[in-house]
């Protein structure tokens, strides 16, 4: 089992450039989140999804859009890039009463 | 949001050494959970809690959830050159799909 994994591992992008960010999952998990992490702030949730076909806010979610396209799959969209959306981006997922979450390898985007 | 705080926030330590840290909240929680991230990797699950006054050990870490389900705390017995990174706890509300985190602990061991 792969696990979280999260593609790309590093990206660049120029202010107003759009890209979309990729997170699978074979763990058969219900939920998946998506996190930035920023220095000294810890992990902030942008989005996250319940289960399949449904999808909410939330602490920073402004400038993304997130698609759960199936249960594996859930991928988090910058329309146009900013320079404070520079961070590193990690997936999550998790399942079960007590819902402990489960992390991907992270992205690391800068945008210039 | 609420974020929960974590002390010490950097600890340097010798080899060998024991280590312990702790974290709070404002809130009561139903689960504590403590991962550990290493340089350029994601967060990695080490333990989970589940019941106030719960002991619960990984080898070497132990973790304890707090009688006031508002606090829990992580040893390291021994430390060793791998424990190094930085250490999350994370708390979650029955219900809530929702972690909150910790703003870490940063341990560097010093040769």
């Amino acid at each position: 089992n792969a696990g979280v994994t999260q593609t790309p591992k590093f990206q660049v992008l120029k202010t107003g450039q759009s890209m979309t960010l990729q997170c699978a999952q074979d763990m058969n998990h219900n939920s998946m989140y998506w996190y930035r992490q920023d220095p000294g702030m810890g992990l902030r949730l942008i989005y996250y999804s319940a289960s399949e076909g449904t999808t909410d806010k939330g602490e920073v979610p402004n400038g993304y859009n997130v698609s759960r396209l199936n249960k594996r799959e859930f991928s988090l969209r910058l329309e146009s890039a900013a320079p404070s959306q520079t961070s590193v981006y990690f997936c999550a997922s998790g399942t079960g009463l007590f819902y402990e979450q489960y992390f991907g390898p992270g992205t690391r985007l800068t945008v210039t | 949001g609420q974020q929960l705080n974590q002390s010490p926030q950097s600890m340097f330590i010798q080899e060998g050494e024991d280590v312990s840290m702790n974290c709070t909240s404002s809130s009561i929680f139903n689960t504590w959970l403590w991962y550990k991230q290493e340089p350029g990797e994601g967060p990695v699950l080490l333990i989970a809690l589940y019941k106030a006054g719960e002991l619960t050990s990984n080898g070497r870490l132990t973790a304890q959830f707090g009688i006031t389900r508002k606090d829990s705390f992580l040893n390291i017995s021994a430390s060793i050159p791998s424990d190094v990174g930085i250490y999350f706890c994370a708390g979650r509300n029955f219900g809530n799909e929702k972690l909150t985190f910790g703003t870490g602990t940063r341990l560097t061991i010093i040769p």
